[in-house]
């Protein structure tokens, strides 16, 4: 099984700063490569997809990149609606989520 | 609209069934991949299984492979979860979700989620 490594596990911001999300799996994942935002009481919400490409009505502020064994999501710049838990997922080998990146206010 | 609606869930005792299903409607339901995926209280996301758009290819976790079972009935616009065997571990908030693509795996990720049903295993 492929075991996705997320890091930091929280990450203390204030809105307008950027927040970078790590995300290590424990072998290649190819592209094959998913981000997740979760609110509180609420559904994931589909950010990125195959690494780098943004969801339908994604803000342009969230950004995917990388490639292999690892990968980043960017927030260029926070708004008050983003402080939540961030979730990558694979699906090269399988399907599976990270552990979560929680972003919250500083 | 996409529209997921799961039902089926409640409290069940260990090592009883329970079957989950899930009414589609807003897409054409046969065009996409579907999705089971838990969250256990306070806790992460965790895929429990996915079945392409004919059935063709289906995948679980290890966690629940050869207790619970997928299926499909594209006349009906409905997905299913057959759980059996159940274990206090299985304890969690199960979403219906939809596919970006025909295939589970490789390409693609979920892109709609249903509200999810709870189910409980306790005696």
């Amino acid at each position: 099984e492929i075991v996705l490594t997320q890091s930091p596990a929280t990450l203390s911001l204030s809105p307008g700063e950027r927040a970078t999300l790590s995300c290590r799996a424990s072998q290649s994942v190819s592209s094959y490569l998913a981000w997740y935002q979760q609110k509180p009481g609420q559904a994931p919400r589909l950010l990125i997809y195959d690494a780098s490409n943004r969801a339908t009505g994604i803000p342009a502020r969230f950004s995917g990149s990388g490639s292999g064994t690892d990968f980043t999501l960017t927030i260029s710049s926070l708004e008050p609606e983003d402080f939540a838990v961030y979730y990558c997922q694979q699906r090269s080998s399988g399907v599976t989520f990270g552990p979560g990146t929680k972003v919250d206010i500083k | 609209e996409v529209q997921l609606v799961e039902s089926g869930g409640g409290l069940v005792q260990p090592g009883r069934s329970l079957r989950l299903s899930c009414a589609a409607s807003g897409f054409t339901f046969d065009d996409y991949a579907m999705h089971w995926v838990r969250q256990a209280p306070g806790k992460g996301l965790e895929w429990v299984s996915g079945i392409s758009w004919n059935s063709g290819s289906i995948g679980y976790a290890d966690s629940v492979k050869g207790r619970f079972t997928i299926s499909r009935d594209n006349a009906k616009n409905s997905l299913y979860l057959q759980m059996n065997s159940l274990r206090a571990e299985d304890t969690a908030l199960y979403y219906c979700a939809k596919d970006l693509f025909l295939e589970w795996r490789s390409p693609g990720a979920v892109d709609y989620w249903g509200q999810g049903t709870l189910v409980t295993v306790s005696s």
